[in-house]
């Protein structure tokens, strides 16, 4: 089974728009985090957010916010007021802990995300 | 300014022709890991060191070796390329390995992209 899952292949978004990408993820370790990365058409995976599974609150770094719904499993990136240089792949990653016995990064498939003048 | 250096950026070798592949730290984390990511696909995970601990994951091919000598540096050696093995390799960085109160939050290089001929 999938542990995370990106549906959207792509989405487009005109600038100054906020837009949310979707991200669902699988695991009975009470124990995870997550993790969202973007990655430019250059290759370099670039680190975004972090949520963690017992953090009572939803992450926020800047322009990014992660939407964390515990009881749904899922762990949406919000990118408010788009720029141009958003334009990229995502990546949703997930990392659970000892009981899940790799203790490695899951990562989804990814999404395309093209921002429009 | 810290990060992770990747050289070369592109690699051309030819079909059975051994290579390596160097990513530099200078943000002396303990972690170190090497990651395959083919064309329109999520990466995944071929092995990382914590500390001098080499990890492997189960279905790394044999044909993919690492050395890290020092904290600073890890090497990705390819002994026998084969054309299935054309991707971008990521190296990536955490401070800690993943885990119950530790983020593991792991930095990437630019990439190096390897072309199989």
């Amino acid at each position: 089974a999938q542990k995370i899952t990106q549906t959207q292949p792509g989405m487009f978004v005109q600038e100054k728009e906020a837009v949310t990408l979707d991200c669902t993820y699988d695991t009975s370790d009470p124990s995870y985090g997550l993790f969202w990365y973007k990655q430019p058409s250059s290759g370099e995976m670039i680190f975004l957010i972090y949520q963690g599974s017992y953090d009572q609150q939803n992450a926020t770094e800047g322009r990014y916010s992660l939407n964390f719904q515990k009881a749904r499993k899922s762990a949406n990136l919000v990118i408010s007021a788009s720029q141009l240089g958003d334009s990229a792949m995502y990546f949703c990653a997930m990392r659970e802990g000892p009981q899940g016995g790799s203790e490695k990064l899951v990562f989804g498939k990814g999404m395309k995300l093209t921002v429009n003048p | 300014d810290a990060m992770v250096i990747q050289n070369p950026r592109y690699q051309v070798t030819q079909f059975g022709k051994p290579v390596t592949l160097s990513c530099s730290q200078t943000l002396n984390h303990n972690v170190m890991y090497w990651y395959q990511q083919k064309s329109s696909q999520a990466p995944k995970l071929l092995f990382h060191y914590y500390d001098k601990d080499f990890n492997n994951e189960a279905d790394t091919p044999d044909n993919f070796q690492s050395r890290r000598p020092n904290t600073s540096f890890c090497f990705l050696d390819i002994r026998s390329p084969g054309l299935g093995d054309a991707a971008m390799y990521l190296c990536a960085t955490s401070r800690e390995r993943m885990g119950r109160g530790r983020t593991g939050t792991q930095y990437f290089g630019p990439g190096t992209r390897l072309l199989v001929l």
